[in-house]
């Protein structure tokens, strides 16, 4: 079954500090893999998109990287702020069929 | 800047009344979607569109249909609201190369039905 697992389900930490979100697919034939920031309220944004020949991509304090052999892509937050509280949805498009969406990890900051 | 404008972002609602949510975008893209997201379930998708007239059953389809007259706007249509219906409906857009192109999220519409 095509699936897209995140984890941890909601995470808790203090502002200045890293953390590493997951996201773990099972989805064939992959295409590409895009991380989503939705904060409270909102709707997502997108962060970053991975490709199958990409294995790390920044974008400011976000990093994401991508492993197709072990289907597992995380992403990386430096240096957290209180904006960075949200959630954080991992998206898998299977070629030529359909998005997956995994259900998201929720991230509060605190100062 | 591109823009996907949602045209309520709260509504309250009786059981068995028709309910329409409207969705406009900005940016001419071919394709548009709606999902519903709820609490541990994430993004359900309902119902989604690739040309105008024309649209496809997603997931959830059951007790919703949409109509798409025109390229910019895609409505979603509760013809007879029930409780379980009560959720964060959130429409989005992307241009063609659906599923590889990014998707353009409106703020969404709370419903709630009492």
């Amino acid at each position: 079954k095509n699936q897209v697992e995140q984890s941890p389900q909601s995470l808790i930490i203090l502002e200045g500090k890293n953390c590493t979100l997951q996201c773990n697919y099972t989805v064939s034939p992959f295409s590409n893999l895009r991380w989503y920031k939705q904060d409270t309220g909102r709707g997502p944004v997108s962060l970053t998109i991975m490709t199958f020949s990409e294995n790390t991509k920044s974008n400011g304090r976000y990093t994401a990287t991508l492993d197709a052999d072990t289907k597992q892509s995380s992403l990386h937050i430096t240096a957290s702020q209180l904006s960075d509280s949200a959630s954080y949805i991992c998206v898998v498009y299977q070629a030529g069929t359909a998005l997956i969406f995994g259900k998201g990890t929720t991230l509060s900051v605190s100062s | 800047d591109v823009k996907v404008t949602q045209s309520s972002r709260y509504l309250v609602k009786r059981t068995g009344e028709k309910v329409f949510l409207e969705c406009v975008q900005d940016m001419d893209h071919e394709n548009m979607f709606w999902y519903r997201q709820d609490p541990g379930l994430g993004l359900r998708l309902i119902y989604f569109s690739y040309d105008v007239k024309m649209k496809e059953k997603g997931d959830i389809p059951e007790g919703y249909s949409v109509s798409r007259e025109k390229k910019e706007r895609f409505s979603l249509i509760l013809e007879s609201a029930s409780t379980n219906q009560t959720s964060m409906y959130l429409c989005a857009s992307s241009s063609p190369g659906i599923n590889t192109g990014e998707l353009f999220f409106g703020e969404g519409s709370r419903l709630t039905v009492l």
